[in-house]
């Protein structure tokens, strides 16, 4: 019963890396989301994904790419990486909304320091 | 500008006393809001949803109330033990959050014995 997984769940980069998380769900859902949450805050909405192949920016979009290529995978890449990217970064997925609301469903996180 | 507030950065409960966490928010777009747990190192685990067309959602010990009017919701763990020590957030999404959900800052639940 794995839900949504996400790889690594730590990394240690130095400014100007490049690097992509990864986010895995095995629930069939159409929806995926990246958000950061950083000490003291609220998750922040990065990008987000209503289907494979397509995606959109959320809140904090700036710095960060996004691809949905398969339906379970969404991948959040960062191609030069800032110290202000130092956060913890969590993937969620939800079903279809067109019936009702649905909750979204998180991963346990990627803890990323830039230094 | 904060659309989700949770005011109480921390909040201390005894066990089996009732725990009523309190959220507010500004935006009248929303239309969804969610109560999530977190543990230090885990994920969010969603609790709770209302509907904006409900006032009232039960489920287990956790129930939800909104007021509309208020722009105000609150959620209450009846009985509260030790284990529901953790970081609550509160959530709102519009179009029942499909385009993302908006958090609050969390309130830290410590449940004392």
């Amino acid at each position: 019963n794995a839900g949504v997984t996400q790889t690594p769940k730590f990394r240690v980069l130095k400014t100007g890396q490049s690097m992509t998380l990864l986010c895995a769900q095995d629930m069939n859902h159409e929806y995926m989301y990246w958000y950061r949450q950083d000490p003291g805050m609220g998750l922040r909405l990065i990008h987000y994904s209503v289907g494979e192949g397509t995606t959109a920016k959320g809140e904090v979009p700036d710095g960060y790419n996004v691809s949905r290529l398969k339906k379970q995978n969404f991948l959040l890449g960062l191609e030069s990486a800032a110290p202000s990217q130092t956060s913890v970064y969590f993937c969620a997925s939800s079903g279809d909304y067109g019936r009702s609301n649905q909750p979204q469903h998180f991963g346990d996180g990627t803890r990323l320091s830039i230094l | 500008d904060q659309q989700v507030k949770q005011n109480s950065p921390s909040l201390s409960v005894q066990e089996g006393r009732i725990s009523i966490l309190n959220c507010d928010y500004t935006n009248s777009m929303f239309d969804y809001f969610l109560w999530y747990k977190k543990y230090p190192a885990e994920g969010p685990t969603f609790l709770i949803s209302i509907s904006s067309i409900k006032d009232k959602n039960e489920d287990g010990r956790f129930t939800v109330f909104l007021n509309k009017s208020a722009k105000h919701l609150s959620l209450h763990i009846v009985p509260s033990p030790p284990g529901d020590s953790a970081v609550y957030f509160c959530a709102a999404g519009k179009g029942g959050g499909a385009d993302g959900l908006t958090f609050g800052k969390g309130t830290h639940l410590i449940i004392q014995p």
